[in-house]
C-alpha cells in the first residue's frame, strides 16, 4: 500500500504566481482532507469531500484558494495568486471512516 | 465549536524521564484518537480511545479517556529520543465521523 501520495514535496515560488499542489489518495478511502500546517496556528482542515463531492470548505481562507477533487484517485488545491503569508506545509489526508491518514506534505513557501 | 485544547505546548525532558500530555475539552466526544508527527512528515495514528474511563497501552505509551468523555491524557514511560515529535489529539466533529477536530498539539524533544 502506497499511503497518500503528495506532491510536489517542496515548492519555492515568488508572490503572484500560481501554485498547484496535487494528492492521490488511498484507494477505497471514500473523504479527502486538505489542511495548512504552521508553527502559529497549528493544523488548520481547509477543505474536505466525501465521495469526491465538497463537503465544508469554510477553512478555505479567502477566494485565491479552491480545490477539486475530479475523481476518487486525484485532488489538486490551488493558490492563485500566492502570497507570502500562504508559505506553510500542506497536507492531504484520506479515510475510510474515523481514521485519516496523512501523506507526507508539500512545504510551501512563496517569496 | 468543539474545541481540543493540549498541555503543555512544548516538553523539553532528557532520556528515561516519564511524561504526561493532557487533551481537554468542553464538549463530550464519542471517541478522541491521538497521533504522533515526526519532523518532515504527516500524522499517523497511535490510538482510538472509546469508552469512558478507557485505559490503552502501546508498549511504554499509556493511553487514559475521561470519564465523561471530555479529556484524554498520554503518559509516557521511560521517554526515548524516537519518541520526539508532535503529539496531536482528534475527536470526530459533531455530525460527522469522518471530519476531526484537531488539539493544539504537544511538541516533544527527548534529548540523550
Amino acid at each position: 500500500d502506497a499511503g497518500v501520495i503528495q506532491s510536489p514535496r517542496h515548492e519555492v515560488t515568488e508572490m503572484g504566481q500560481e501554485v498547484t499542489l496535487r494528492c492521490k489518495p488511498i484507494s477505497g478511502h471514500n473523504s479527502l482532507f486538505w489542511y495548512r500546517q504552521t508553527m502559529m496556528r497549528g493544523l488548520e482542515l481547509l477543505i474536505y469531500f466525501n465521495n469526491n463531492v465538497p463537503i465544508d470548505d469554510s477553512g478555505m481562507p479567502e477566494d485565491r484558494f479552491s480545490a477539486k477533487m475530479p475523481n476518487a484517485s486525484f485532488s489538486t488545491l490551488k493558490i492563485q495568486p500566492s502570497e507570502p503569508r500562504d508559505s506553510a506545509v500542506y497536507f492531504c489526508a484520506s479515510s475510510p471512516h474515523e481514521t485519516q491518514y496523512f501523506g507526507p506534505g508539500t512545504r510551501l513557501l512563496v517569496l | 465549536t468543539q474545541l481540543l485544547e493540549q498541555s503543555p505546548q512544548f516538553l523539553s525532558i532528557q532520556e528515561g524521564e516519564n511524561l504526561t500530555v493532557y487533551c481537554n475539552s468542553s464538549s463530550v466526544f464519542s471517541s478522541l484518537q491521538w497521533y504522533r508527527q515526526e519532523p518532515g512528515e504527516g500524522p499517523v495514528l497511535l490510538v482510538t480511545v472509546v469508552t469512558g474511563g478507557e485505559v490503552k497501552k502501546l508498549k511504554r505509551l499509556t493511553f487514559q479517556f475521561g470519564d465523561a468523555r471530555k479529556d484524554s491524557s498520554l503518559h509516557i514511560t521511560a521517554a526515548q529520543p524516537g519518541d520526539t515529535g508532535l503529539y496531536l489529539c482528534a475527536g470526530p466533529s459533531t455530525g460527522t465521523a469522518s471530519k476531526l477536530t484537531f488539539g493544539t498539539g504537544t511538541r516533544l524533544q527527548v534529548t540523550l
